[in-house]
């Protein structure tokens, strides 16, 4: 069972650079999410999308934009990056299910390592 | 501004051993999530509560939330070294909100 995947794992960038991070889910959930972990930070939300077609806001989107391309794949794009952006990347999915909590992250990819220089 | 709060930070012990781990915030939460990462991988979600007061089991592991839906606690009984891990607690309020971990070592 493959669940969520990311690609790439691993990326170096210079600043100013541009990329776009893929994440793919195959359990037909409804909700996605891409997260960034920093040592010290914790997991911090970038973007989500609570359904195909639309995406909000999470607490750190500045610097980034986000595709819901359908169901199953939510893009993440750096335009220009920023040394700031050296990070973990992590997508998660949710839903499928009747109630209200499991539309939250309940499936993490294993994320891209993202580093900027 | 972290909402969630855990502690410790790090612990180490030896196996065999019991440990409680905690969460807490100032906020209520509609529900709260614990997940276990390992070094190089996405968490994994061990359980979720939802109601004050909650505990549920998993095997050795014991998690419970607080009456108040404010805070919870994961307890480990007799830990092994697979034990290891980043434990992360999470609360849900419009969005899901994580605690920095804890970082938990179990050694033989």
């Amino acid at each position: 069972n493959a669940g969520v995947t990311q690609t790439p794992k691993f990326q170096v960038l210079k600043t100013g650079q541009s990329m776009t991070l893929q994440c793919a889910q195959d359990m037909n959930h409804n909700s996605m999410y891409w997260y960034r972990q920093d040592p010290g930070m914790g997991l911090r939300l970038i973007y989500y999308s609570a359904s195909e077609g639309t995406t909000d806001k999470g607490e750190v989107p500045n610097g980034y934009n986000v595709s819901r391309l359908n169901k199953r794949e939510f893009s993440l794009r750096l335009e220009s990056a920023a040394p700031s952006q050296t990070s973990v990347y992590f997508c998660a999915s949710g839903g499928g299910g009747p109630s209200f909590y499991s539309n939250q992250p309940q499936h993490f990819g294993d994320g891209t390592r993202l580093s900027i220089l | 501004t972290q909402l969630l709060e855990q502690s410790p930070q790090f612990l180490s012990i030896q196996e065999g051993e019991n440990l409680t781990v905690y969460c807490n915030s100032s906020s209520v939460f509609s529900s709260l999530q614990w997940y276990r990462q390992e070094p190089g991988e996405g968490p994994v979600l061990l359980v979720t509560v939802v109601t004050g007061g909650e505990v549920k089991k998993l095997k050795r592991l014991t998690f419970q939330f607080g009456d108040a839906r404010k805070d919870s606690s994961l307890h480990i009984t007799a830990a092994q070294p697979g034990d290891t891990g980043l434990y992360l607690c999470a609360g849900s309020r419009y969005a899901l909100n994580f605690g920095k971990g804890t970082s938990l070592l179990v050694t033989p």
